[in-house]
């Protein structure tokens, strides 16, 4: 089958780093992607991963390892706008559909 | 500003109603897509389109079907309208890019109860 892994729920301290895991199984892959998610509101893209290593916008990073099926992403200088669910997604194909991982929710205590 | 508008954002529909769920993108994308999003689920794909009048399944079409008459427009139609069916629905659209680069952008959802 095909499914992406990442933890339900994570929580960290305002001002610190947290890095949400994401590992996958798809028949196809083409790139991961990330997603953020406030409560009631839509998905919004982060980043996206073709290759192996590590993209950085801003105060995120995201990586990818293709040979492990293996990305994160990591946030630094943590605010409290950043509580959110974060999605993991799989391109699997030349068609532009994603894969999604059931999120992370990321609490952050002041 | 790109836009992706959904017709409503609650809708509360009876048992075996036929429901029509209505999404607009400004940004003359190719692709669309509807999603329903349930809590531990994440998103899953119930169907896409890369054209007008074409379409593809996703991962769960069953008691789904979709109409993209114009490039901007891409309907989600409940057929007969089901309890298991309430959930949060997302419309998203994307233009084909380097391959694997798919940026979304989605609509403001709307969320669905069947009594």
């Amino acid at each position: 089958g095909q499914s992406l892994e990442q933890p339900s729920e994570v929580t960290a301290v305002e001002g610190a780093i947290v890095q949400i895991n994401c590992t996958y199984q798809t028949s196809g892959f083409y790139g991961l992607s990330w997603y953020q998610q406030h409560d009631g509101g839509a998905p919004t893209f982060l980043s996206y991963n073709g290759l192996d290593g590590l993209e950085e916008t801003g105060r995120f990073s995201s990586f990818l390892s293709r040979s492990d099926s293996y990305g994160y992403l990591l946030l630094q200088e943590l605010q409290m706008k950043d509580s959110a669910s974060y999605f993991c997604a799989v391109n699997r194909g030349s068609n532009y559909q994603l894969i999604w991982g059931a999120g992370t929710k990321l609490i952050i205590k002041p | 500003d790109v836009k992706v508008t959904q017709s409503s954002r609650y809708l509360v529909k009876r048992t075996g109603e036929k429901v029509f769920l209505e999404c607009v993108q400004d940004m003359d994308h190719e692709n669309m897509f509807w999603y329903r999003q349930d809590p531990g689920l994440g998103l899953r794909l119930i169907y896409f389109s890369y054209d007008v009048k074409m379409k593809e399944k996703g991962d769960i079409p069953e008691g789904y079907s979709v109409s993209r008459e114009k490039k901007e427009r891409f309907s989600l139609i409940l057929e007969s309208a089901s309890t298991n069916q309430t959930s949060m629905y997302l419309c998203a659209s994307s233009s084909p890019g380097l391959a694997g680069y798919n940026e979304q952008f989605f609509g403001p959802g709307t969320r669905l109860t069947v009594l």
